[in-house]
């Protein structure tokens, strides 16, 4: 069974840098595609963006000016790091694999599963 | 983006009831839609992918059905773990989308 857990901050100020880390049991790093998720009361789940671990990222354009996703392969490691945050960037953030199929420069969407257990992070000065 | 519509965002229901929560997509997703079971803290679990299809380890009170633009999930015989939220996800094209979610309460 494929375990994840989230990490970083739970406190960012406005105009910042919010950097999380998404460590995933070992030997699964190569068999999904892993994605970020959020949530918060207004605007409900939000998927922010996927990274395939041989290379190819797709960002939401709702937030893809602001978001970057990157793959630690020897670390097991998946970050998400969304720049200039300002009070509607707090939520829940999770991290999900999708099991889905990929090319070197696509994949085709997917459903969600396994999800990490999530982490707040609250943007306030 | 699409737009994934659920109805109703809540209600309440007895233990043993039969229970269904429609979702609507804003375009045809034709089967590319998951649904979610949320619990309070919790990450969202699969229940069910590509519209009926149930996950591996989800009781079988448990049903989708539609294609299209129309979907619905059963709960058949409604179970004091049943009482969570619900969320429909389209995995037709990017970006992908979740519903609003639907709330089911002990009545």
């Amino acid at each position: 069974q494929v375990h994840l857990q989230e990490s970083g901050p739970g406190l960012v100020k406005p105009s910042e840098t919010l950097s999380l880390t998404c460590t995933v049991s070992a030997g699964s790093i190569n068999s999904y595609y892993w994605n970020w998720v959020r949530q918060s009361t207004d605007k409900g789940l939000e998927w922010i963006g996927r990274i395939y671990p041989r290379g190819n990222t797709n960002y939401n354009p709702s937030l893809k000016s602001r978001v970057t996703m990157s793959v630690d392969t020897s670390k097991s490691q998946v970050s998400l790091r969304l720049t200039s945050v300002t009070a509607a960037d707090t939520a829940v953030y999770f991290c999900a694999g999708i099991n889905g199929f990929c090319t070197p420069t696509s994949c085709l969407p997917g459903y969600f599963d396994p999800w990490g257990q999530g982490i707040l992070v609250t943007v306030s000065s | 983006a699409i737009r994934m519509t659920q109805s109703p965002s809540s209600f309440s229901a007895s233990t043993g009831d039969r229970v269904t929560i429609t979702c609507r997509a804003s375009q045809g997703i034709s089967t590319y839609l998951a649904w979610y079971q949320q619990k309070p803290g919790k990450a969202p679990k699969l229940l069910i992918y590509h519209a009926a299809t149930l996950q591996s380890g989800v009781p079988s009170r448990f049903s989708g059905s539609g294609s299209g633009t129309d979907f619905t999930l059963t709960i058949s015989y409604l179970q004091s773990e049943d009482f969570a939220t619900y969320y429909c996800q389209q995995f037709y094209n990017y970006p992908l989308t979740f519903g609003g979610g639907t709330k089911v309460e002990i009545k």
